[in-house]
């Protein structure tokens, strides 16, 4: 069974501060996705990242493929209130072409 | 655009009572999902279905079922709910399979007592 491991799964920082969410396997996922979800709403897709090595930007979000696709990672610059929420990333696997989710990780912003 | 909309928002169920969570698209997708996410395990698949009249197992099937019909229409049915049962369920849909975006509707949050 192919896992993606979060991490961390809570994180409380201050408005200003920078962070990175990780999120692992030790298998290989052909693309990864990274979904924001906020309280009682449905996950909406940030980004969709398909080649080993690719960094996509979404204005203060930073993403990265790694090289051997098992792994993945969310920066956020200069946190704001706004980006509370729970972050999911999600991976095509190898059984059927099933979307595979991580845990989460839950971030609160501060002001 | 209405995109996924599930229904109800909330229920409440007795130990062995049944019912069916309501999930519709107006977006031409062929695929929809079946997702239920319980605090700190993400979102696990129940059932999925890649057009109208085919349906397949997720990882969490037990206790559930699913018919698609239509294009539009996923509806999931619980039969003899279970306390193990309580828990946020999400639909989705996509154009063209996993590996492009998913939408999800809001949910039901479902509880069993």
């Amino acid at each position: 069974t192919q896992l993606l491991e979060q991490s961390p799964q809570f994180l409380s920082i201050q408005e200003g501060e920078n962070l990175t969410v990780y999120c692992n396997s030790s298998s290989v996922f052909s693309s990864l996705q990274w979904y924001r979800q906020e309280p009682g709403e449905g996950p909406v897709l940030l980004v969709t990242v398909v080649t080993g090595g690719e960094v996509k930007k979404l204005k203060r979000l930073t993403f990265q493929f790694g090289d051997a696709r098992k792994d993945s990672s969310l920066h956020i610059t200069a946190a704001q209130p706004g980006d509370t929420g729970l972050y999911l990333c999600a991976g095509v696997g190898n059984q059927g072409g099933k979307l595979i989710f991580g845990q989460g990780t839950e971030l609160s912003v501060k002001p | 655009n209405a995109g996924v909309t599930q229904t109800p928002k909330f229920r409440i169920l007795k130990i062995g009572q049944s019912m069916t969570l309501q999930c519709t698209q107006d977006m031409n997708h062929n695929y929809m999902y079946w997702y239920r996410q319980d605090p700190g395990m993400g979102l696990k698949l129940i059932y999925y279905s890649v057009g109208a009249g085919i349906t397949d197992k997720g990882e969490v099937p037990n206790g559930y079922n699913v018919s698609r019909s239509t294009t539009e229409d996923f509806p999931l049915r619980l039969e003899l709910a279970a306390p193990s049962q309580t828990s946020v369920y999400f639909c989705a849909s996509s154009l063209l399979g996993p590996i492009v975006k998913l939408f999800f509707g809001s949910g039901t949050q479902l509880s069993v007592l």
